[in-house]
């Protein structure tokens, strides 16, 4: 399987400002990744599909000019919250597909916006 | 599968009992299914995985079991132990798809 870090594991900010998101796959190429949100007592909610080299697909209802995804290589992806608002408070999850599609989940990253 | 509420179900169980965590999944196209546990502040750990040609699958100390007819997924943990708190997500995937869809997860307490 994978091994999946994300970095940061916490993130406090102000409202107003930008914050990167990074998933990297530590032994294995992605040519996918995924970006999932889970609010508390929640569970996973599938954001976006990061795609190696193109764009991003976004899920219903997931603004995509809010939530900038970069795949810049196969192993890693970047999902950055712009103009962060107390209601993007999250726990943000990425997960990487091996080859067989089975995937595999990072740490995640708890996001606090003040 | 999509979770609603702002209460995840708690099921208390005493120490060396055996817990049953069940799951109710949306798509009868589903063919792959995996349960998760996940504790505070952490990603979701694989635990087992079962596909849809079967209805029971083994793992140490675990069990899961599949109802087809009535979209049905449970998780028995035998002997329950403390560091088996956790909150257990099932998860659903579409034959053909890459998408994960889960659950609404279920709170496991484990009282000594």
């Amino acid at each position: 399987g994978a091994v999946v870090s994300q970095h940061p594991s916490w993130v406090i900010c102000k409202s107003g400002t930008s914050v990167k998101i990074e998933c990297r796959s530590l032994d294995f190429q992605a040519t996918t990744m995924f970006w999932y949100r889970q609010f508390p007592k929640q569970s996973l909610m599938l954001m976006a599909t990061s795609n190696e080299g193109s764009k991003a697909t976004y899920e219903q209802g997931v603004e995509k000019d809010k939530f900038l995804i970069n795949h810049a290589s196969l192993t890693l992806s970047t999902l950055t919250v712009t103009s962060a608002h107390p209601e993007d408070s999250s726990f943000y999850i990425c997960s990487v597909p091996d080859r067989y599609n089975e995937q595999f989940f990072g740490p995640g990253t708890r996001l606090t916006v003040l | 599968g999509e979770s609603v509420g702002l209460h995840l179900p708690t099921l208390s169980v005493q120490e060396g009992d055996n817990s049953i965590i069940n799951c109710a999944y949306s798509n009868s196209a589903s063919d792959y299914f995996i349960w998760y546990k996940q504790e505070s502040g952490k990603g979701p750990q694989f635990i087992i995985d079962i596909r849809s040609n079967m209805d029971k699958r083994q793992g140490q100390r675990v069990t899961v079991l599949l109802n087809k007819t009535v979209k049905h997924l449970s998780l028995q943990i035998a002997a329950t132990q403390p560091g088996d708190s956790a909150v257990y997500f099932c998860a659903e995937i579409g034959s053909g798809t890459y998408k994960y869809i889960f659950g609404t997860g279920t709170r496991l307490k484990v009282l000594a």
